[in-house]
């Protein structure tokens, strides 16, 4: 089935250390890419996106995500993580409409 | 307002009964989106409203699940004869036309079945 996958629930992280959140999706043709973030206490909010393009996008708080068309993979990353960063992280795909697919969302713990 | 609004914030109901909920999308903001957030499941699309076209409804779980939008603005989600496995928090977001995926969320409403 069509699907998006974050396969890591959950990630437990020192302050300072780097991240990774994997994110895979299944659809072909083009897609639009999505990460989204939710803070504890707080409503979904987009971290960053891509169309088209620098396979490397920027997003907002040092936030990056790669594109990689042969793996349909747009993992998400940092290189060093804040106390502040700790929430709920979801990746996103819209394939060919307007409609955005979610995946189940990676929770990061990040302790000081 | 200046964001999404949902309500009510918190809904606690008996199995069986109906319930309501309701959302004001930011003024302007042709899309409206329904989904669905429980614990290990992500967000679980339900439907979609996109100006005058015939809403996208492909996610609704069952024929308990209904929403309108009336006006081209608010948006009310309605679940008949509820169940506990209905117990989730129910996320409304809204979009401009045109911005693919840019969603606006609002602060949802969490349904308890008893």
């Amino acid at each position: 089935a069509q699907s998006v996958s974050q396969h890591n629930h959950h990630v437990i992280l020192s302050e300072a250390a780097s991240l990774e959140l994997g994110c895979n999706y299944s659809y072909g043709g083009t897609v639009n890419l999505f990460w989204y973030v939710q803070y504890p206490g707080q409503h979904l909010q987009l971290l960053l996106k891509y169309f088209s393009g620098d396979p490397l996008v920027k997003g907002i708080k040092g936030f990056e995500a790669e594109f990689i068309k042969s793996k349909f993979s747009f993992n998400l990353r940092k290189p060093s993580v804040q106390w502040s960063d700790t929430a709920e992280y979801f990746c996103a795909v819209t394939p060919n409409t307007d409609k955005l697919i979610f995946g189940t969302g990676t929770r990061l713990q990040v302790f000081p | 307002g200046a964001g999404v609004s949902q309500s009510p914030s918190n809904k606690v109901t008996e199995k069986g009964k109906d319930v309501e909920l309701r959302c004001d999308p930011i003024s302007g903001h042709t899309a409206l989106y329904w989904y669905r957030q429980s614990l290990g499941q992500g967000l679980e699309f339900l439907i979609y409203f996109q100006g005058n076209s015939a809403p996208d409804k492909s996610g609704l779980p069952s024929d308990r699940f209904s929403a309108e939008r009336t006006g081209g603005s608010v948006s009310t989600l309605t679940i008949q004869r509820t169940q506990q496995e209905d117990s989730a928090v129910y996320l409304c977001a809204s979009s401009l036309e045109g911005t693919i995926g840019e969603l606006f969320f609002g602060e949802g409403s969490r349904l308890t079945v008893l």
